[in-house]
C-alpha cells in the first residue's frame, strides 16, 4: 500500500533561518514526488516536484527539496525562512501507474518574526 | 489565465439530502481530480478523469458518491443521501494529462457541512 508521512505536525522556525519540512514514503517502485502549499483560505499552490535527475529540485518562492531513494525521503527546505511562508505543506507522492497523488497529513510551517 | 474553479465555495445541508459540487477545469487541461480534505487529514483522491476515458472511480468512499464530466470540461460531483461524516472540503484538481507527471492545480475548494 502506498503511504506518505510528514512526522511533523507543526514547525516552528524563526524568521531568517533556515527551514526543513519533512517527508517520508513508502511506495513500490520510484514514484514522483511533489510539494504543495496551502495558504488559508486558498486553495492547494504547486511549489516543486521531483521525477528523475538530479535529486536536489527546486521550485517557487525560493523553495527547494532533495530526494534521497536510501532514505525514501523527499525534505522540503529553504534557506531563510520568510514571515509570508507561514503556511500548511503538503507532501504528494505518485506511484508507477497511478493518475492520482497519495498526500500526507501536511505540517503546519509557522514562522517567527 | 483563469484557474480552476468550484462552486458553490460553501453548501451546507441536510443529512439525507443530495448534493452537486461543481468544477470548472483550466481550458485545455484534459486530466480532472476530485479530492476530499477532512479536518485534521490529508486530501484524500475520489476520482480522475481522462479525457474520453473511462474515469477511475477507485477513491470513491460509497456507491453514494458519484460524478461525471460533461465535454471533457465542466464536471459535477453528487453525493446522494448525504451523511455527517461526509462533511469536508472538497477539491478539484486539473493538469495537462494524465499519463506525464505534470502538476495538478486546485481550485478553492467546496466546504460542506452536513448537519
Amino acid at each position: 500500500a502506498q503511504s506518505v508521512a510528514q512526522p511533523e505536525d507543526q514547525v516552528n522556525v524563526a524568521e531568517g533561518n533556515p527551514l526543513t519540512v519533512k517527508c517520508t514514503y513508502s511506495v513500490s517502485g520510484n514514484p514522483y514526488l511533489f510539494w504543495y502549499v496551502q495558504y488559508p483560505n486558498r486553495g492547494l499552490q504547486f511549489l516543486l516536484k521531483y521525477i528523475t535527475g538530479d535529486n536536489l529540485v527546486k521550485g517557487s518562492y525560493g523553495f527547494e527539496a532533495e530526494f534521497n531513494k536510501s532514505q525514501t525521503s523527499f525534505h522540503l527546505k529553504k534557506p531563510s525562512a520568510l514571515v509570508s511562508d507561514s503556511a500548511l505543506y503538503f507532501c504528494a507522492v505518485r506511484p508507477p501507474g497511478a493518475n492520482n497523488l497519495f498526500f500526507g497529513t501536511g505540517t503546519r510551517l509557522t514562522v517567527i518574526p | 489565465g483563469a484557474g480552476v474553479s468550484q462552486s458553490p465555495s460553501n453548501k451546507v445541508t441536510e443529512k439525507g439530502k443530495d448534493v452537486e459540487l461543481r468544477c470548472d477545469p483550466i481550458s485545455g487541461h484534459t486530466a480532472l481530480y476530485w479530492y476530499r480534505q477532512s479536518l485534521g487529514q490529508g486530501l484524500e483522491f475520489l476520482i480522475y478523469f481522462q479525457g474520453n476515458s473511462a474515469p477511475d472511480k477507485s477513491g470513491l468512499p460509497s456507491d453514494r458518491f458519484s460524478a461525471e464530466r460533461t465535454g471533457g470540461s465542466v464536471s459535477t460531483l453528487t453525493i446522494q443521501r448525504t451523511q455527517q461524516e461526509d462533511s469536508a472540503v472538497y477539491l478539484c484538481a486539473s493538469s495537462l494529462g494524465g499519463d506525464m507527471p505534470y502538476e495538478q492545480y486546485f481550485g478553492p475548494g467546496t466546504r460542506l457541512t452536513v448537519t
